[in-house]
């Protein structure tokens, strides 16, 4: 059963703008959350995280928002650019813990 | 610093048999997990190790086993294949927990033909 859920296959924006990428679960004991981008061919990099004691994290360009009650986080990269065309994966965890469980990603393509 | 590494990048092996992938983490992360990457499936958790322990399992059969070394390099094995075991592996390390943040290696292209 999927508990991590990214509904959008695909996003495509224009370079300079805002990107939305959305993410829903469903496990309320999920306490740690993270975006990882990928490449073809490559791992996934680690991209930002959020703990459920926050609504927001940002590191540059990136920000993540958490809204616990509808189990909801997005990421918001502003502005975007055509090196951040990639495969984005929403993740969560209990507990912090040693487990991550993984949304089936998002592709995002940032056109000129 | 080097980062996580995989070995091979690519693999075609034949049903019924077996494969052993290996990963060595990044050089003081102590936490090794696997990871099974299908376009159906997504990144699906198959195993974490600690300190050569299993401390987390996912819900994969038997059939997938691994084990860390005390170096903390960890390998996994899968016996028996068969053709959905096709898919993108991937090792990831950490410090000591997930909320350390995972680096992923490239992972290994496993065919099953």
């Amino acid at each position: 059963d999927q508990q991590v859920k990214q509904n959008s296959p695909s996003l495509s924006v224009q370079e300079g703008r805002i990107s939305i990428l959305n993410c829903d679960y469903t496990n309320s004991m999920f306490d740690y959350f993270l975006w990882y981008k990928k490449y073809p061919a490559e791992g996934p990099t680690f991209l930002i995280s959020i703990s459920s004691i926050k609504d927001k994290n940002e590191d540059g360009r990136f920000t993540v928002f958490l809204n616990k009650s509808a189990k909801h986080l997005s990421l918001h990269i502003v502005p975007s650019q055509p090196g951040d065309s990639a495969v984005y994966f929403c993740a969560a965890s209990e507990n912090s813990g040693y487990a991550l469980n993984f949304g089936k990603g998002t592709s995002l393509l940032v056109t000129p | 610093k080097a980062g996580v590494t995989q070995t091979p990048r690519y693999l075609i092996k034949t049903r019924g048999q077996q494969v052993t992938l290996s990963c060595s983490p990044i050089s003081g992360h102590r936490s090794v997990s696997w990871y099974q990457q299908t376009p159906g499936q997504g990144l699906q958790f198959l195993f974490e190790y600690f300190s050569e322990t299993q401390r987390n399992k996912g819900n994969f059969p038997g059939r997938f086993s691994g084990r860390q070394f005390s170096n903390s390099r960890s390998e996994m094995n899968v016996s028996t294949l068969e053709l959905g075991d096709s898919a993108l592996y991937l090792c990831a390390s950490s410090l000591v927990v997930v909320g350390d943040g995972y680096t992923f290696g490239s992972g290994t292209r496993l065919t099953v033909v």
